[in-house]
C-alpha cells in the first residue's frame, strides 16, 4: 500500500528566510510524487510534481522540490519565504492500479507560517 | 473557465437527513473524485470515477453513495447523515491517458462545508 509522512504538522520561518517543507514515502514501483497548496476556505491548488527524470523540480511560485529514492524523500523547498506562502502543504503519491488508474494518497499536511 | 463548481458551499444538516452534494468541471476530464477533509488526516478518497459510466470505492466509501451523470458531473449522495460525515468535502478532476501515463494533476473545487447535528 502507497502512504505519505509530513512529520511536521507546522513550520516556522521568517520571511526572506529558505523554508522547507518534508515529505517521505513509501509506493511499490515508481513513485508519482505530488505537492498541493491549499489556502484558507479554498480548495488545493497543484504545485508541482515528479514524475521521471531530474530530481529538481521546479513548480508554481518560486517553489521546487528534490526527489531523494534512497532517503525516499520529496522535500518542499523555496529560496526565501514570502508571508502569501502562508498555507497548508500536502505530498501526495500516486497509487496506479492494474488498470493504470492514478488514486492519490495523501500526507496529513503541513501548516507552513511565514512572519514578516 | 470555471474549472471545478461545487454546490451548496455550506450546510447543516440533522442526523438522519438525506442530501446530494453536486460537482461539475468543464475542462473535459475523464476522471472525477470526492474527498473528505478532515483535521489532522488530510484528505482520504470516498468514491472516484475514472471515466465516464464507471465509478468505485475509495478508502472510505461507506455512507455515501456517488454518480457519474455525464461527463461533467459528478454527485455524491448522503442517504442518511450521520455526525461522522461532518467535513468538508471536495471534488476534483483530472485527465486520464493511457497506459503509465495516468499521473496527471488533480483539479480540484472549493469545497463544501458540510456539518451533521
Amino acid at each position: 500500500a502507497q502512504s505519505v509522512a509530513q512529520p511536521e504538522d507546522q513550520v516556522n520561518v521568517a520571511e526572506g528566510n529558505p523554508l522547507t517543507v518534508k515529505c517521505t514515502y513509501s509506493v511499490s514501483g515508481n513513485p508519482y510524487l505530488f505537492w498541493y497548496v491549499q489556502y484558507p476556505n479554498r480548495g488545493l491548488q497543484f504545485l508541482l510534481k515528479y514524475i521521471t527524470g531530474d530530481n529538481l523540480v521546479k513548480g508554481s511560485y518560486g517553489f521546487e522540490a528534490e526527489f531523494n529514492k534512497s532517503q525516499t524523500s520529496f522535500h518542499l523547498k523555496k529560496p526565501s519565504a514570502l508571508v502569501s506562502d502562508s498555507a497548508l502543504y500536502f505530498c501526495a503519491v500516486s497509487a496506479l492500479r492494474e488498470t493504470g488508474f492514478q488514486k492519490l494518497v495523501f500526507g496529513t499536511g503541513t501548516r507552513l507560517l511565514v512572519s514578516p | 473557465n470555471a474549472g471545478v463548481t461545487q454546490t451548496p458551499k455550506f450546510q447543516v444538516l440533522k442526523t438522519g437527513q438525506s442530501m446530494t452534494l453536486q460537482c461539475a468541471q468543464d475542462m473535459n476530464h475523464n476522471s472525477m473524485y470526492w474527498y473528505r477533509q478532515d483535521p489532522g488526516m488530510g484528505l482520504r478518497l470516498i468514491y472516484y470515477s475514472a471515466s465516464e459510466g464507471t465509478t468505485d470505492k475509495g478508502e472510505v466509501p461507506n455512507g455515501y453513495n456517488v454518480s457519474r451523470l455525464n461527463k461533467r458531473e459528478f454527485s455524491l449522495r448522503l442517504e442518511s447523515a450521520a455526525p461522522s460525515q461532518t467535513s468538508v468535502y471536495f471534488c476534483a478532476s483530472s485527465e486520464r491517458t493511457s497506459g503509465v501515463s495516468s499521473y496527471n494533476e488533480q483539479f480540484f473545487g472549493p469545497g463544501t462545508r458540510l456539518t451533521v447535528l
